[in-house]
């Protein structure tokens, strides 16, 4: 299995701009996860779906994000419009069981100029 | 209060030596913990879990719990270079949270 697959890698767009973030978990995964890092706040989670259910959303900042997941081996996450304090490293995971062992993406490198 | 804490480091020891690394959380109906490890530009990795109070032993590396003192650490012997990296504590509450992470150096 090739993991999970996030794209892009790196992404540099201006205030405002809608950002969409993709991710394929690897297959045969229930969950998937969407977590955001940065120095100051360390990774935080954003939402988790199971079976394609978002589940808890509690860590979405504000109702610029958006999440969906409308298969098995899919998700986005969608900023509209984004600000500069949305720079960060966005991670995807997917998981067999919630409490169990973590796959992540490589990540995609946000910049909001 | 965090719900998981962890000293930021830098964190620098010699070859050869151990690496104590540590990590406290806040809700005391946790009951599985994590030890990620996140190279530099990398994306976390898990390297140890533990469920029960006492340690838990794997390669160089073993994982401490104690919940009675809602404290987790982890041990690594005969510390690398090759160690150098941050290192992430997770804590399932209802869901997985992380801490900010410690950075341990391993100088030759």
């Amino acid at each position: 299995d090739a993991g999970v697959i996030q794209s892009p890698r790196h992404e540099v767009t201006e205030m405002g701009q809608e950002v969409t973030l993709r991710c394929k978990p690897i297959s045969g995964h229930d969950y998937l996860f969407w977590y955001r890092q940065t120095m100051m706040r360390g990774l935080e989670l954003l939402i988790y779906f199971n079976n394609n259910v978002p589940i808890d959303d509690s860590g979405m900042p504000e109702d610029r994000f958006s999440a969906k997941m409308p298969n098995a081996s899919f998700s986005t996450l969608k900023i509209q419009p984004s600000e500069p304090r949305d720079s960060a490293v966005y991670f995807c995971a997917s998981s067999f069981l919630v409490r169990e062992k973590l796959f992540f993406g490589s990540g995609t490198q946000l910049s909001v100029l | 209060q965090k719900e998981v804490e962890q000293n930021s480091g830098p964190l620098s020891v010699p070859e050869g030596a151990i690496a104590s690394l540590n990590c406290t959380y806040s809700d005391r109906g946790s009951q599985s913990f994590f030890w990620y490890r996140q190279y530099s530009g990398k994306s976390p990795e898990l390297i140890m879990s533990i469920y029960s109070n006492g340690d838990k032993e794997d390669g160089r590396f073993t994982a401490q719990l104690n919940k009675a003192s809602q404290y987790v650490s982890l041990l690594i012997r005969d510390s690398q270079p090759s160690d150098s990296a941050t290192y992430l504590c997770a804590v399932d509450t209802d869901k997985l949270i992380f801490g900010t992470g410690t950075r341990l150096q391993v100088f030759p």
